[in-house]
């Protein structure tokens, strides 16, 4: 089952223009990690926060956990054509079992 | 760096036939998991392994499927009588595991094997 869900479902933007995704969970967590997935490959790790964190920072990304609405934003900055992909968080409930329950994803587009 | 690598990318194969897939993880790491993606949806977790044990599984992998990971490094995924819904994207991770905490690792994905049932 889905742990998350993602929002927008797509999101279509201008090169430069910044994109936000939110994302919603349901049970208590760990860690929360968004990845990014180009058509069909693999994931790709973007970006981790821990329960006890609220903000994240790496390169063009920063990442907000707000464990009381039960709800992380990822945002990138500046965008690029590159940035195209779908976009997953995942959330893991920690402890010995580490697997990650993943959303929906977002599809976002980033137009030159 | 050599990433988690699959085989075989593409599976054509007729509904009742079996299929095997492989996964070799990044080397050092302890941890490898299985997880299946259907069009428009977010991985599945299917089952994972710590060295060679095999420590969880969903309730999404029916006795269809098995799983081995034989000396704690490749592992394969085995779907036998296949049928229509199992076509899907299944995608192999590993993560090294420190202690108790391996939930505070990043996994590292495959590019996947795409499996398609005739």
């Amino acid at each position: 089952s889905q742990q998350g869900e993602e929002d927008p479902q797509a999101l279509s933007i201008q090169e430069g223009e910044n994109a936000t995704m939110n994302c919603s969970y349901k049970t208590s967590i760990n860690n929360l990690q968004w990845y990014r997935q180009n058509s069909g490959r693999g994931l790709v790790h973007l970006i981790l926060i821990r329960s006890n964190e609220r903000e994240k920072h790496s390169g063009r990304l920063r990442v907000t956990l707000d464990t009381s609405k039960k709800s992380s934003s990822l945002l990138i900055t500046a965008s690029r054509a590159a940035d195209t992909a779908s976009y997953f968080c995942a959330t893991a409930t920690g402890g010995a079992n580490s697997k990650l329950t993943f959303g929906k994803g977002i599809t976002l587009s980033v137009r030159p | 760096d050599t990433g988690v690598s699959q085989d075989p990318r593409h599976k054509i194969t007729k509904r009742g036939q079996n299929v095997t897939f492989r996964c070799d993880p990044i080397s050092e790491h302890n941890r490898l998991y299985w997880y299946r993606q259907t069009l428009g949806q977010g991985p599945e977790f299917l089952t994972y392994f710590q060295n060679e044990a095999q420590l969880e599984k969903s309730r999404l992998l029916s006795d269809r499927f098995s799983a081995e990971r034989p000396k704690g490094s490749f592992s394969t995924l085995e779907i036998q009588r296949t049928e229509q819904g199992d076509s899907a994207m299944y995608l192999c991770a590993s993560s090294l595991a420190l202690g108790n905490h391996g939930g505070y690792q990043p996994q590292h994905f495959g590019d996947g094997t795409r499996l398609s049932i005739l």
